[in-house]
């Protein structure tokens, strides 16, 4: 029930663009991701829902395919505070859980 | 500001021992969480919790235990016959949930790292 992320590391230059994809086994009816700098705590970034609502930040753009059960989480323009790990969370439809993936570690350089 | 506090930062204890892990949240919401993180494996569930008095196992609660008692409080005690304790450990929280889809982000604290020597 773990969503497979991908790619598992990305180093980018500032500027850069970036794609994260998150994929299920799963009928998913949710899609979360969060940013975690190390040591800290995991930060909301965006939902995605079944039916096309989206709740997050403004710079952040991400998609959600619901027959693929596919996400993808778009960074663009990279800065250096976007590095960290990423993390997709996808919610089963039926199931009170969160299954997080096992993170997708970007490093953005000068 | 509203917020989930949890501690200590760091807690080293002698295998054997029991050790319990404090959550607390003043931010008025009804379902609480415990995420176990290890390299590489990303978080996983430990044991949540809806509402007060009552909490449900995650996927991987053995070795570990739980009370809710106060809406803002979610301890963890970390047992003995928990074969590989060492971990970084993450409370969560996030209002009731309306329904089974998560429409609502998680809120986070800022961790326990256990280390079991």
């Amino acid at each position: 029930q773990q969503p497979v992320q991908s790619p598992q590391a990305v180093i980018l230059r500032e500027g850069e663009d970036a794609v994260i994809n998150c994929s299920s086994s799963k009928a998913l009816y949710s899609v979360h991701w969060y940013r975690q700098k190390h040591g800290e705590a995991p930060v909301f970034l965006m939902i995605l829902l079944k039916g096309g609502e989206q709740k997050g930040h403004e710079k952040i753009s991400a998609s959600f395919n619901e027959k693929k059960q596919q996400s993808s989480l778009y960074l663009t323009a990279s800065q250096l505070s976007y590095s960290g790990t990423y993390f997709c969370g996808t919610g089963l439809t039926g199931a009170n859980n969160l299954f997080f993936g096992t993170g997708t570690r970007l490093t953005v350089i000068p | 500001d509203g917020g989930i506090t949890q501690s200590p930062k760091y807690l080293f204890r002698k295998e054997g021992q029991n050790v319990t892990l404090s959550c607390e949240q003043n931010l008025n919401h009804d379902a609480m969480y415990w995420y176990r993180q290890d390299p590489g494996q990303g978080l996983r569930l430990i044991y949540y919790s809806q509402i007060v008095n009552d909490f449900q196992k995650g996927d991987i609660a053995e070795g570990y235990s739980v009370s809710r008692e106060k809406k803002e409080s979610f301890p963890l005690t970390v047992t003995s016959a928990q074969k590989n304790p060492t971990a970084f450990y993450l409370c969560a929280s996030r209002p009731k949930p309306s329904d089974r889809a998560y429409n609502s982000p998680l809120h986070f604290g800022n961790g326990t790292r256990l280390t079991v020597t």
